[in-house]
């Protein structure tokens, strides 16, 4: 069955410190992985599509990358308005459901 | 560019009742998922429609059903409520040709009492 674990589960930093989430994932025919950033109340926000093992995507203080059975999301210096839930998701197969972790709430203190 | 909009934001509704939601996609978009999102299971897919046709229906009673416009436009409709269908009701968006960005609404907060 296709499944796809966040962690960790929280993570609480300080301004400026940086961290990596992590995403790992077991599924049959990986056409993407892809990463969301959700705040309260409001839709998933899209981050990033990776599509083969080895592939890096960077924005601002986020760098997304993909191995063959796990993905990080890196921040780099964060500030408090990075504070959110971040969404790993994956597509297989010939369908473009997205199956997603749980999500990793972020919290960046000043 | 527009991007997707769901309508209503938010409903309450009673246990037994109806609803009906809608979602309009980022034009050229033909592909529109529609997912489930509570605190205890997190993101949980329903169906997806390309081209006014089902392509994939998640684990969910008959209950819930959808259905997709010729202008790509969709509607899902949760039958008598339960209590337990209280959630966020999450619409997204793509082109429906390989592994393309899916963008969210802001989706509808159903609550059922």
């Amino acid at each position: 069955e296709d499944q796809v674990t966040q962690s960790p589960e929280a993570l609480r930093l300080q301004e400026g410190e940086s961290s990596s989430l992590n995403c790992s994932y077991t599924v049959s025919g990986l056409r993407g992985l892809f990463w969301y950033r959700q705040d309260p109340g409001k839709g998933p926000e899209f981050l990033f599509t990776l599509y083969s093992a080895g592939e890096e995507k960077e924005k601002e203080r986020l760098k997304a990358t993909l191995t063959k059975k796990e993905s990080f999301l890196h921040i780099t210096a964060p500030k408090p308005e990075d504070s959110a839930t971040y969404l790993c998701a994956v597509q297989a197969g010939n369908t473009d459901k997205l199956i997603f972790g749980t999500g990793t709430r972020l919290q960046v203190f000043p | 560019k527009a991007g997707v909009t769901q309508t209503p934001r938010y409903l309450i509704k009673t246990r037994g009742q109806q609803v009906t939601l809608s979602c309009s996609p980022i034009s050229g978009h033909r592909s529109v998922s529609w997912y489930q999102q509570t605190p205890g299971q997190g993101l949980q897919f329903l169906f997806e429609y390309f081209s006014e046709t089902q392509r994939n229906k998640g684990n969910f009673p008959g209950r819930f059903s959808g259905r997709q416009f010729s202008n790509s436009r969709s509607e899902m409709n949760v039958s008598t409520l339960e209590l337990g269908d209280s959630a966020l009701y999450l619409c997204a968006s793509s082109l429906g040709f390989g592994a393309t960005e899916a963008f969210f609404g802001q989706g509808t907060r159903l609550t059922v009492v």
